[in-house]
Order: structure tokens, then C-alpha cells, then sequence
């Protein structure tokens, strides 16, 4: 079964303050995708990153950063000097792509940028 | 590109009223996935189709509850009686392949009073 965990349900920081979203994943699959998809007030659901399970680099893209590690299943996801613009809720997305085309979401982390 | 189209935006219906939901894919996507997000229940994934053919309904709450793709361009969401409990943001996603990232449309909100 797949499952992706979010155990952060709402973080609050000030603005310019780094901040680490967690996603631990659980999958028996060797060949697997893992995404962070950003929702804003605006409420639509923008895309943000994919990752396959044989690519463990990390990934840096701006003030955005995503740790991959297999050992521990967790794909975690940086923001550095976080501004408000940043305030969303923030989901995690496992995908066992080989057997399956269906994107499996956590419940999401509610980030807040305070001024 | 347009990305992923929805239409209507906002729907406020009375219970009992039949609700239809409408989505347009990115052009060239094989894949077509209809979700439900609300607070309690988050995310669902309701219904995914591939190349017109609906492939997984596993997520579709009851018989109430019906979609269709006709052509490659289009799909429907229907309600049939909607209940309060079906107040919810309904999103459509597209992706090109299973093994890549899905693109989702804006969103309605669906209102039944």
C-alpha cells in the first residue's frame, strides 16, 4: 500500500526565516516518483517538482530546496529566506508509477509567512 | 497552452439538484483525473480515465456520482441528486503519461444548500 505522510499540519515562521516541509513515504515499490505541489490562497494546485526513486541528488531551484534519502523515505522540501508569497498549503505526492497511475497525496502542510 | 480548463468556477445548487461539472485536458494528455478536496477528507482522487476510457472509479462516493469523457478534449462530472455533504472544491487534472506530473485546472466550488 501506499501512503504518504505530512506530520506537519501547520507551521507558522516569520519572513525571512528558512523552513523544512517533511514527507515521509512508505512503498514496497523500487521504481517510484515522489512530487511537492504548492495550493495559495488562490486555491489552484501548481506543481513544483518530481523526483524518480533512482535520483537521490538534491534538488535546488532558487530559495527551493527538496532532500531525497531512501534510507529514512523522506523527501523533504527547504525554503530559505521564506517570504510571504511562500504561504500556502504545501502537499507532498507519491507515485507508484510502474503498477499504478494514480498520484497518491499526503494531507498537506499548512505554511504561514508572518510579516 | 491554455492549461487544464473548468468550468464553472463557482456553483451554488440546491440539494436535489443535478450538478454537472465540465473539464477540458491539456491537449495531448493521455491521462484525465478528477479529484474532491474538502478539510476533513483532504485530496481524493475520484475517477481517472486514459485515453477516454475510465480506468479507476474506485474513488467515486456512491451511485450519485458519474463522469464521462466522450472525446480526448472533454469531460463531465455529474451529480445526481447532489446533498450538502458534496460541498467541495472538484478539481480535473491532466498528465501527458503515468510516470509524469499531473497539471490541475483552477478548480469549482461547489455549493449545495
Amino acid at each position: 500500500a501506499q501512503k504518504v505522510t505530512q506530520a506537519q499540519t501547520e507551521i507558522s515562521v516569520v519572513e525571512k526565516e528558512d523552513v523544512t516541509l517533511d514527507c515521509v513515504y512508505e512503498t514496497r515499490d523500487t521504481t517510484y516518483y515522489l512530487f511537492w505541489y504548492k495550493q495559495p490562497p488562490s486555491g489552484e494546485l501548481v506543481f513544483l517538482i518530481r523526483r524518480n526513486s533512482f535520483d537521490e541528488q538534491n534538488e535546488i531551484s532558487g530559495r527551493y530546496s527538496w532532500n531525497f534519502q531512501k534510507s529514512t523515505s523522506s523527501f523533504n522540501f527547504t525554503i530559505t529566506a521564506s517570504q510571504v508569497v511562500d504561504s500556502a498549503v504545501y502537499f507532498c505526492a507519491l507515485s507508484e508509477a510502474l503498477r499504478d497511475d494514480k498520484i497518491i497525496f499526503g494531507k498537506g502542510t499548512r505554511l504561514h509567512i508572518l510579516p | 497552452d491554455a492549461g487544464v480548463i473548468q468550468s464553472p468556477r463557482h456553483e451554488v445548487t440546491e440539494m436535489g439538484q443535478e450538478v454537472t461539472l465540465r473539464c477540458k485536458p491539456i491537449s495531448g494528455h493521455d491521462y484525465l483525473f478528477w479529484y474532491r478536496q474538502t478539510m476533513m477528507r483532504g485530496l481524493e482522487l475520484l475517477i481517472y480515465f486514459n485515453n477516454n476510457v475510465p480506468i479507476d472509479d474506485s474513488g467515486m462516493p456512491e451511485d450519485r456520482f458519474s463522469a464521462k469523457m466522450p472525446n480526448a478534449s472533454f469531460s463531465t462530472l455529474k451529480i445526481q441528486p447532489s446533498e450538502p455533504r458534496d460541498s467541495a472544491v472538484y478539481f480535473c487534472a491532466s498528465s501527458p503519461d503515468r510516470v509524469n506530473e499531473q497539471f490541475f485546472g483552477p478548480g469549482t466550488r461547489l455549493t449545495v444548500l
